[in-house]
């Protein structure tokens, strides 16, 4: 079964508007990441957020992580209609240096010029 | 960040014949790759865990005579499908970390599109 589950699972705004997305997860986890992928092309790495962590920022992106509901959540202020495309949380097992991480379904973000 | 690079980024094959993936890390080694399996509007499907210098590690339900995977190098994993048939037509990916820098995040390839007639 899927350890991380976004919801919604699409999500249409307009340029300007500010887009959150939410991830839950099941079990204990080391860092929480999301990715972003262009239709047809590879991932791109976008944060990460350690277990220890509540809020990190990297430009127009905020990820919170709460680790007693089990749930983070990616917000982009002021998106663009360049930030459209599917993003992807991923989860890191609490053990294991070269541990697999496990993705969630995905949400589609269209952001409408 | 680190760079991987996919070979190549589409192929259409005839059922029965076998077709090989790419995947190299360009500026540093990657003594793991991962291999993943997308298909349209869905996640990526963990398929194997190439280890550099041994054998891969598949997931559950992956046939590995099907899948095969060799990686020979720290900088080069290979995914071939073999008698590939049309139910293999998939957006496949690869991925790798960079230990030495940034060891927690994956690096992804561009993906290979897969189209068997």
């Amino acid at each position: 079964s899927q350890q991380g589950e976004e919801d919604p699972q699409a999500l249409s705004i307009q340029e300007g508007e500010n887009a959150t997305m939410n991830c839950s997860y099941k079990t204990s986890i080391n860092n929480l990441q999301w990715y972003r992928q262009n239709s047809g092309r590879g991932l791109v790495h976008l944060i990460l957020i350690r277990s220890n962590e509540r809020e990190k920022h990297s430009g127009r992106l905020r990820v919170t992580l709460d680790t007693s509901k089990k749930s983070s959540s990616l917000l982009i202020t002021a998106s663009r209609a360049a930030d459209t495309a599917s993003y992807f949380c991923a989860t890191a097992p609490v053990t294991g240096a070269n541990s697999k991480l496990t993705f969630g379904k995905g949400i589609t973000l269209s952001v409408r010029p | 960040g680190a760079v991987v690079s996919q070979h190549p980024s589409w192929v259409i094959c005839k059922s029965g014949t076998s077709v090989k993936i790419e995947c190299r890390s360009l500026d540093f080694q990657a003594t793991t790759m991962f291999w993943y399996r997308q298909f349209p509007k869905q996640s990526l499907m963990l398929m194997a865990t190439s280890n550099e210098g041994s054998k891969a590690t598949y997931e559950q339900g992956v046939e590995k005579d099907k899948f095969l995977i060799n990686h020979a190098s720290l900088t080069l994993s290979t995914l071939t499908v073999t008698s590939a048939h049309p139910e293999d037509s998939s957006f496949y990916i690869c991925s790798a970390r960079d230990l030495g820098r940034e060891g927690e995040k994956l690096f992804f390839g561009s993906g290979t599109q897969l189209s068997v007639l």
